[in-house]
């Protein structure tokens, strides 16, 4: 079963800023099928980022994927005070379809 | 427009069970991979189940042999039936559809399990 870690586990930042976001699988894992979501208090997540770094329909530019092998990272090119949130990746290949323990990206 | 919605939930007593509902709309259901996903309080997201279009089904190793996934195409909706609750079960449970991803999500419904 494939593991996923997430570092940081919380990173403060300012809006404006950019923000990189590491997910890291135990073992080496098809690009494919690695998802990154936002999610924030009181609302469902939201799929940022498919197969590794093409975006979700209606997600701006500013969030970009990349990443192949074990390590895959998420961009947010400039924070803006609506990217303060939750993020998780998942490898959805097939069960379990497992999540990364997530980074809280809060407002420093 | 795609959308999940959710119904059910509600408190239980531990031992006791609930069903959780989602009904889709606006996309092909009957082709569709249907996920159950939650989020205990000040935990991250944990996926429970799935059901794909021929109705094969997939669990974590917490829930099996105590939820069960089900799928109605003719209304449009799935289902999880939860079993022999327990304290560890307290959280927001969303059902979400996968397409390149768990693409559309339900609003969530809260699962509280007491005595």
């Amino acid at each position: 079963e494939i593991v996923l870690t997430q570092s940081p586990g919380t990173l403060s930042l300012s809006p404006g800023e950019r923000a990189t976001l590491s997910c890291r699988a135990s073992q080496s894992i098809s690009s494919a099928y690695l998802a990154w979501y936002q999610h924030k208090p009181g609302q469902a997540p939201r799929l940022l980022i498919f197969g590794a770094s093409s975006r979700a329909t209606g997600i701006p530019d500013r969030f970009s994927g990349s990443g192949s092998g074990t390590d895959f990272t998420l961009t947010i090119s400039r924070l803006e005070p609506e990217d303060f949130a939750v993020y998780y990746c998942q490898y959805y290949i097939a069960s379990p379809f497992t999540f990364g323990p997530g980074t809280n990206l809060e407002i420093k | 427009e795609d959308q999940l919605v959710q119904s059910g939930g509600d408190v239980a007593h531990p031992g006791g069970s609930l069903r959780l509902s989602c009904a889709g709309s606006g996309f092909t259901f009957s082709s569709s991979r249907l996920h159950w996903v939650r989020q205990a309080p000040g935990k991250g997201l944990e996926w429970l189940s799935a059901i794909g279009p021929t109705g094969t089904t997939y669990y974590t190793d917490s829930v099996k042999g105590r939820f069960t996934i089900s799928r109605d195409n003719a209304k449009s909706s799935f289902y999880l039936q939860m079993n022999n609750l327990t304290v560890e079960d307290v959280a927001v449970y969303y059902c979400a559809k996968r397409s390149g991803g768990f693409d559309l999500w339900g609003q969530g419904t809260m699962v509280t399990v007491s005595s």
